[in-house]
């Protein structure tokens, strides 16, 4: 079945520590896209790529990173320098061409102690 | 910048029908799209409007009016499972990244 897929889907991590997390997807879909989601706060756009080896921040990229080194995979790093990154991180990937559904993982909550 | 309102919560009762709306205020706009989450859950899409006019599937409808910026979800013969947040997505072209509101809050009741 294609899908997209998220790991792991819950995720603890020390203060200051950095930790990547997966997204791989089998629906050939050239764009794909981290979002952020807080209580009340909705979707917020973190990175997105639409092409292999290329991709763009998004509106909070700050203290986050992203590789795109196939098209399958879209791995986020939280890193050190976010300062609040506790929150419910979703993956979504989309065809890259008009009036497309996104599709979304099952997303990964991420706390940090 | 984009910005869209949508209320934050919204009851309705079993066999009801409920219309959650959306305003927008974007720089470009190439279409507005439905998902709905729920609690913990993956977003999944619902519609998608590019044009003025009513998009129906099953019990779901969206409507647009590109002129007034403004859209909504109609849900008719509510169900329980239809207990959800649902959210409003621009795209500001056919090929970018979807920006989302914050989410209406559906809660069903008996």
């Amino acid at each position: 079945d294609g899908g997209i897929t998220q790991s792991p889907k819950y995720l603890f991590r020390k203060e200051g520590q950095n930790v990547t997390l997966s997204c791989e997807q089998n629906l050939n879909h050239d764009a794909m896209y981290w979002y952020r989601q807080d209580p009340g706060q909705g979707l917020r756009l973190i990175y997105y790529s639409q092409i292999v080896n290329d991709f763009q921040k998004g509106d909070i990229a700050e203290g986050y990173s992203v590789s795109r080194e196939k098209k399958e995979s879209f791995p986020l790093t939280v890193t050190s320098a976010q300062k609040n990154p506790t929150a419910f991180y979703l993956c979504a990937s989309r065809a890259r061409k008009e009036n497309t559904e996104a599709f979304f993982g099952q997303g990964t909550r991420l706390t940090v102690v | 910048g984009q910005s869209l309102e949508q209320p934050s919560e919204v009851t309705a009762v079993e066999g009801a029908i409920v219309q959650i709306n959306c305003t927008y205020q974007t720089s470009g706009f190439y279409g507005l799209s439905w998902y709905q989450q729920h609690d913990g859950g993956a977003p999944t899409f619902l519609s998608y409007n590019a044009l003025d006019g009513l998009e129906e599937t099953g019990r779901f409808s969206s409507f647009l009016s590109r002129s007034d910026s403004y859209g909504y979800l109609l849900l008719q013969e509510l169900q329980m499972k239809d207990s959800a947040s649902y959210f409003c997505a621009v795209s500001l072209s056919g090929y970018s990244t979807l920006t989302f509101g914050k989410g209406t809050m559906l809660l069903v009741s008996p």
